[in-house]
C-alpha cells in the first residue's frame, strides 16, 4: 500500500483561532510532502512543500506566518491555521512522496470551516 | 508556464466505455497522472503512465499517450455507477521536481 492519513477529518473552529492539521504516511516513509487547497468544484491549489528536516517552499501569495508547516519526522507533516479566519474555509488536502519514487499519494483530505 | 487543460462534464451510460481527455504543454514531463476524487474524499490514484510509453492498461483502465500532441486520455471499459467521480489529469515536470500540474477536472456522470 501507500496510505497517507489526515487528522482531523473535517474542523469547525471561531474565528481568530488557530488549528493544526496532521498529516502521516501509514506505511512508508516520505521526505516530501505536499500541502493543497481547494475550493468547491475546483481543482487542486498548491500551497507549500514540505521536507522532512527543512524549512517549507511555499507558493507564491501563500503567507507562511498564516499557513506554518513542520515537517518533524519522515512519516508526519503538520499544517497549523493561525489566526483564522472565515476566508480560510476550505479543503486542505496532503500527499506524500515515498522517499526514493516520484509519485504522490494523498490523504483524504480535511474540511475547515470558520465561523 | 505548465498548463493542464480537461473538459469539465462526461455524461455516459451505464456499461458504455468513457473517455476523459487531457491535453498538457510542458514538453519536459516525464510522468502523466490519472486521480479520482469522490464527493468529499482524498484523491486516489488510478493511474499512471511514464513519458515515454504510448499506452497503458489495468483492468478496466486505458491509458493513451500522444506526445507530439501533448494528448492523454483515460478510457474507462464498461463505465458503473461506481465511478462517478471526479478524474484529474497531472503531470509531472522533469527530474528534480516532485510537483504536480493538476487539470481542473473533469466530473463523470454515469447514467443507469
Amino acid at each position: 500500500g501507500a496510505v497517507v492519513s489526515q487528522h482531523p477529518s473535517w474542523v469547525i473552529c471561531k474565528s481568530g483561532t488557530s488549528v493544526k492539521i496532521e498529516c502521516r504516511s501509514l506505511d512508508f516513509q516520505a521526505t516530501t510532502m505536499f500541502w493543497y487547497r481547494q475550493f468547491p468544484k475546483q481543482s487542486l491549489m498548491l500551497m507549500a512543500t514540505s521536507n522532512e528536516g527543512s524549512k517549507a517552499t511555499y507558493e507564491q501569495g501563500v503567507e507562511k506566518d498564516k499557513f506554518l508547516i513542520n515537517h518533524a519526522s519522515l512519516t508526519l507533516s503538520t499544517l497549523t491555521v493561525t489566526s483564522a479566519h472565515p476566508e480560510d474555509s476550505s479543503f486542505y488536502i496532503c500527499s506524500a512522496v515515498r522517499t526514493g519514487q516520484e509519485t504522490q499519494y494523498f490523504g483524504p483530505g480535511t474540511r475547515l470551516l470558520v465561523l | 508556464g505548465e498548463d493542464v487543460e480537461q473538459s469539465l462534464f462526461l455524461s455516459v451510460r451505464e456499461g458504455d466505455s468513457s473517455v476523459i481527455n487531457c491535453t498538457y504543454t510542458d514538453s519536459s514531463s516525464t510522468y502523466l497522472y490519472w486521480y479520482k476524487q469522490e464527493p468529499g474524499a482524498g484523491l486516489q490514484l488510478l493511474t499512471y503512465i511514464f513519458s515515454n510509453m504510448d499506452m497503458k492498461q489495468d483492468q478496466r483502465l486505458t491509458v493513451l499517450l500522444n506526445k507530439k500532441d501533448k494528448h492523454l486520455s483515460l478510457r474507462i471499459a464498461d463505465t458503473q455507477t461506481g465511478d462517478s467521480a471526479i478524474y484529474f489529469c497531472a503531470e509531472k515536470a522533469g527530474a528534480g521536481s516532485y510537483q504536480l500540474t493538476f487539470g481542473k477536472g473533469t466530473k463523470l456522470s454515469v447514467i443507469p
